[in-house]
């Protein structure tokens, strides 16, 4: 069973519309992190947000944000008013465990493209 | 400034010629580790090193070898390639913290290799 889900493919929105990237995850260790990184079209990985398992708040930073069902296993990316720069592929990730500097388990992407 | 070096960041090379992608980090940190990207499958780990002589093999280590003489510094090699290792690699790298946003992994640029 895939351990990071990414069920959308490809989004399209336009600018200045928010939107949402879908990302479940399935573990059974009460600690862990889940992570966004996003890869624009130069191939670099840009981290964006990061959720710890035992916060109590969703996270955010500037136009990103998490939201965070615990109990669903869901760690969706919203990002707020969308921008051309935004069009980019988008990795939902997790580290399973206390142990820090372990392996990033990643979801397959998904594919955002923001239109004018 | 802060960063994760790849070298080179483009390569083609022909079956059974061995070759290195070198990593370097500036940052101090304990742990690094190499990633490929393959097209509809996300990142995946291929070997990582928790510190200085201390590597082990991540979810798709065949083919691959690995050293961590210095802390800095943890090279790829690939001894005798093939078409199947054609691919985006990545090396990362974080601290070894206590978890929590700060053991994010710092990503390098990658490198696209061919192999004929």
């Amino acid at each position: 069973a895939q351990k990071i889900t990414q069920t959308q493919p490809g989004m399209f929105v336009q600018e200045k519309e928010a939107v949402t990237l879908d990302c479940t995850y399935d573990t059974s260790d009460p600690s862990y992190g889940l992570f966004w990184y996003k890869q624009p079209s130069s191939g670099e990985m840009i981290f964006l947000i990061y959720q710890g398992s035992y916060d109590q708040q969703n996270a955010t930073e500037g136009r990103y944000s998490l939201n965070f069902q615990k109990a669903r296993k869901s760690a969706n990316l919203v990002i707020s008013a969308s921008q051309l720069g935004d069009s980019a592929m988008y990795f939902c990730a997790m580290r399973e465990g206390v142990q820090a500097g372990t392996a990033l388990i990643f979801g397959k992407g998904t594919t955002l493209s923001v239109s004018s | 400034e802060a960063q994760v070096t790849q070298n080179p960041r483009y390569l083609i090379t022909v079956t059974g010629k061995k070759l290195t992608v070198t990593c370097s980090q500036n940052m101090n940190h304990e742990y690094m580790s190499w990633y490929r990207q393959d097209p509809g499958l996300g990142l995946r780990q291929i070997y990582y090193s928790m510190n200085v002589e201390v590597t082990d093999k991540g979810d798709v280590p065949e083919g691959y070898k690995v050293s961590r003489k210095e802390k800095r510094n943890f090279p790829l090699i690939l001894e005798s390639p093939s078409p199947n290792q054609t691919s985006l690699y990545f090396c990362a790298s974080s601290p070894r913290s206590v978890g929590g946003a700060a053991e994010t992994q710092y990503f390098g640029p990658g490198t696209r290799l061919l192999v004929l």
